[in-house]
């Protein structure tokens, strides 16, 4: 399988909103409502910011929301802060308990 | 709150059996809703799934890497293993363990802090 294709790089201004994509095919995203994402700071572990699509775990600002059509996800946040820079990966199921990663988007913060 | 952390050889010859271990605290292992996985970051790039067992000892894996992978259950330790064999230098990738709840795909949930294993002779 290959990877779920993400922007390598996206940027918003403090308080702007910013959209990230992941796109995939009808054998991962379009096929299961089941796309996470997570958050990675420099030198960190991923950290769960959605999974299910839409759901957020506890702790989770609802600044980061998720949604889904056709065979990409996007990850919005809005209200942006510094402390929003970082990487951002998605992930879907594939069927057969198998997972796929996108590649990566770097957010910035200006 | 469940805390993991991987431990093994931080380095590795090519054409042996990379292997490295995740202990489990704060929770038991044998959780009925968890599954156990190991996920790697090459350097400067993405993530890819590696695999990931149930307690019970059924493991599923990555079609990429499933002839080279196995991953094992300690239930008395609160354990879960990685072995990956004939390792070359793109094996060279930071190794986390993380727990998946299980009916929720890809929900991992915790992490551990990652360990940087290199493929070199």
């Amino acid at each position: 399988q290959s990877a779920l294709t993400q922007p390598p790089s996206a940027s918003g201004s403090p308080g702007q909103s910013v959209t990230i994509s992941c796109t995939g095919t009808s054998s991962d995203i379009s096929g299961y409502n089941f796309v996470s994402w997570f958050q990675q700071h420099p030198g960190k572990a991923p950290k769960l910011i959605i999974y299910e699509v839409t759901q957020r775990p506890s702790g989770v600002p609802d600044r980061f929301s998720g949604s889904k059509s056709g065979n990409t996800a996007s990850l919005t946040v809005s209200g942006l802060q510094a402390e929003d820079e970082a990487d951002y990966y998605c992930s879907s199921y594939a069927g057969s308990n198998n997972f796929i990663f996108g590649g990566g988007t770097k957010l910035t913060v200006l | 709150q469940l805390q993991l952390q991987e431990s093994g050889p931080g380095l590795v010859k090519p054409s042996e059996t990379l292997s490295l271990t995740c202990t489990v605290s704060g929770g038991s292992i044998s959780s009925t809703t968890h599954y156990w996985g190991w996920i790697r970051q090459t350097p400067g790039k993405g993530l890819e799934y590696i695999g990931n067992i149930y307690y019970s000892g059924s493991a599923y894996y990555s079609s990429s890497l499933k002839s080279r992978v196995t991953i094992s259950v300690d239930t008395s330790k609160n354990q879960f293993s990685l072995n990956l064999n004939s390792v070359t230098a793109a094996d060279t990738a930071v190794y986390y363990c993380a727990s998946r709840h299980g009916g929720h795909g890809p929900k991992f949930d915790s992490w551990g802090q990652g360990t940087l294993v290199t493929v070199s002779s």
